[in-house]
């Protein structure tokens, strides 16, 4: 079945970049998604990138995607003390059906 | 963006009593919804699916006797834990999709269950 994967943990000191990975099995993704979850709460979706698209940036975040490898990556510039929180990557084949990864724990030391 | 809101945000029960969950779509409507479950530490299981009107398809090894789900209307959902157990104890994630979303899931804030 559908799988997605990502490291669990990462820690950065502030201001560098943080990027965190993910890999699927699923090549009929039709759409990749990042969200991030506070302590205690529910899901915020950060960004999205179609499956034709191989990179998409917005303000701090980058997404890029190697289809080929069924790599997705989150780079997060100027990483701060706010940014702490874990990171799920998910991927939605054709139906509604969404797939989670484990989700990656970024820690920002100050 | 859309706001999708849970009640109770938190809940202490005992062991065999019934707990319900209320899921609401506050400025759009949600033709469909989604029910999660998630232990700590670990990602989001997808418990049930959810359309307006219609009864939820389960995913498989979700018991639907157990856990009920009512999408009355456009704008709210509820899942009713049923005799729950200690075991049940989790945090239920609730998210929307629906007309003027596109295709983007709208989550809630998730509702705590502790089972004594």
């Amino acid at each position: 079945g559908e799988d997605v994967e990502q490291s669990l943990f990462l820690s950065v000191r502030e201001g560098d970049s943080s990027v965190i990975n993910c890999t699927y099995t699923d090549s009929s993704s039709t759409y990749l998604y990042w969200y991030k979850q506070e302590p205690g709460a529910g899901l915020q979706l950060l960004t999205y990138i179609f499956s034709n698209m191989d990179m998409k940036q917005d303000q701090r975040l980058t997404v890029l995607l190697n289809k080929k490898d069924k790599h997705l990556s989150l780079r997060i510039a100027d990483t701060q003390t706010g940014d702490s929180a874990i990171y799920f990557c998910a991927e939605r084949e054709g139906g509604f059906k969404t797939i989670f990864g484990a989700g990656t724990r970024l820690f920002v030391k100050a | 963006g859309a706001v999708v809101s849970q009640h109770p945000s938190w809940v202490i029960c005992k062991s065999g009593t019934s707990v319900k969950i209320e899921c609401r779509s506050l400025d759009f409507q949600a033709t469909t919804m989604f029910w999660y479950r998630q232990f700590p530490k670990q990602s989001l299981m997808l418990m049930a699916t959810s359309n307006e009107g219609s009864k939820a398809t389960y995913e498989q090894g979700v018991e639907k006797d157990k856990f009920l789900i009512n999408h009355a209307s456009l704008t709210l959902s509820t899942l009713t834990v049923t005799s729950a157990h200690p075991e049940d104890s989790s945090f239920y994630i609730c998210s929307a999709r629906g007309g003027g979303t596109g295709d983007e899931q709208f989550f809630g804030p998730g509702t705590r269950l502790t089972v004594l």
